[in-house]
């Protein structure tokens, strides 16, 4: 069975600080990992990371992916209050027919 | 990327009541999921929306408790029946395109 293990559960921290969030996984014949930002109820797309050591970077968020030690982590730098919300990592794998497996997510708080 | 309308937005229901959510989207797409998220949980994928057949339901989900349709490549429908309280979730529906799109998401709260 796939597993998707993410931490922190939940982070608080101020304005302008730097946070690093992991993502562990086991999944059989691995395709892809994704990074999801949800604010309220609809988790919007960040980030689909299929190669080792090549990091996409959008504005202030950045990640990784190292497919040898099965993790990732994804960076927001200079963090704003709008960067509250739960962050979800959820891997693919091939012949899955797109379906995904979430992690539990990581819940970030910045405060002003 | 896809443009997906989901309704209700939110909906308050009565124990052993349906609720029927909608799922459109503004290209024809292939693939059409539907998540349960539970409070306090990660998303957990109940069924695929195959258009023209049945949906495939993932352990844990029968079709008499979460009947779907999908009529053709734009649109879905996820019913929810006989609600109990622990039925209370956020149901999301996702399409593929490159990569996978959420709806807006229902609120559902069983009194």
């Amino acid at each position: 069975e796939d597993k998707v293990v993410q931490s922190p559960l939940s982070l608080v921290v101020h304005e302008g600080d730097t946070v690093t969030l992991n993502c562990s996984y086991e999944v059989t014949n691995f395709r892809s990992l994704l990074w999801y930002k949800q604010e309220k109820k609809a988790p919007t797309f960040l980030f689909m990371l299929t190669s080792s050591g090549i990091e996409k970077k959008s504005g202030r968020l950045s990640s990784i992916l190292d497919k040898k030690e099965l993790f990732s982590i994804l960076n927001i730098t200079a963090t704003q209050t709008g960067d509250s919300a739960v962050y979800l990592c959820a891997v693919e794998r091939k012949s899955s027919g797109d379906k995904l497996t979430f992690g539990t997510g990581t819940r970030l708080a910045v405060r002003p | 990327s896809a443009v997906i309308s989901q309704k209700p937005s939110r909906d308050i229901c009565q124990r052993g009541t349906s609720l029927t959510i909608q799922c459109q989207v503004d290209s024809q797409v292939t693939m059409m999921f539907w998540y349960r998220q539970q409070p306090g949980q990660s998303l957990t994928l109940i069924a695929t929306a195959n258009q023209g057949s049945e949906a495939t339901y993932e352990s844990g989900f029968v079709i008499d408790k979460f009947p779907i349709s999908r009529p053709n490549l734009t649109f879905s429908t996820l019913t929810v029946s006989n609600m109990s309280p622990e039925d209370s979730s956020i149901y999301l529906c996702s399409v593929v395109t490159n990569i996978q799109y959420f709806g807006a998401g229902t609120r559902l709260s069983v009194l």
